[in-house]
């Protein structure tokens, strides 16, 4: 089946600086790919739609020059997180679906992101 | 997207079976059920998705009452390892469209 690898699994960084988080959909091609954050206890919640290509949609709420998004090709999506402070210490997660079926998203396993 | 409502948390025993009931009374006609697992830390991972019909694959089974307005999973065995976060979700096809998660219902599976 679809796989999609999310790497790093978890990162530890110094506030102010900036951490990639790179999500990789494996033998399938994913034009949509969306990003969405998860705080402890709480549920998904979607920050932004990458598109390959293009200019990526952000959520309201969600800032657009701190967490930077490049969907350079079919099967590559990244999540640049800059100037990171403990409130984003969060867990990552990428989703991506085959552009040939019209269901079955596939989730990465995640990134666990602790700013210290 | 439909909304939909679950109940926070559910208990079953090992080896029966685990009902996971779902609300969604505004669902449209054209919008599909999907539920997905969370095992604690670990990305969602699909289960089944069904529209009308009744579906049901190696993992569980999909049961949709005939006027849609709410759902069950089912896992017919419950082992250990199933004990998760599942969300119930309501959402148009098309490779565009985002999930939207509720709160999902915690299952946990007692020994």
């Amino acid at each position: 089946g679809a796989v999609v690898s999310q790497h790093p699994s978890w990162v530890i960084c110094k506030s102010g600086t900036s951490v990639k988080i790179e999500c990789r959909s494996l033998d399938f091609q994913a034009t949509t790919m969306f990003w969405y954050r998860q705080f402890p206890k709480q549920s998904l919640m979607l920050m932004a739609t990458s598109n390959e290509g293009s200019k990526a949609t952000y959520e309201q709420g969600v800032e657009k020059d701190k967490f930077l998004i490049n969907h350079a090709s079919l099967t590559l999506s990244t999540l640049t997180v800059t100037s990171a402070h403990p409130e984003d210490s969060s867990f990552y997660i990428c989703s991506a679906r085959e552009d040939r079926r019209h269901y079955g998203y596939t989730f990465g396993s995640g990134t666990r992101l602790t700013v210290v | 997207d439909a909304k939909t409502t679950q109940p926070p948390s559910m208990d079953c025993a090992e080896g029966r079976a685990a009902n996971l009931p779902c609300n969604h009374s505004t669902i449209s006609g054209n919008e599909y059920v999907y539920w997905y697992r969370q095992i604690h830390s670990q990305g969602p991972q699909y289960i089944i998705h069904g529209l009308k019909n009744n579906e049901t694959n190696e993992m569980a089974s999909l049961i949709i009452t005939e006027d849609r307005k709410s759902s069950t999973l089912i896992l017919p065995h419950a082992t250990l390892r199933d004990t998760a976060v599942y969300y119930c979700i309501v959402s148009f096809s098309g490779s565009a469209r985002q999930l939207t998660f509720g709160s999902g219902t915690q299952l946990t599976v007692l020994p």
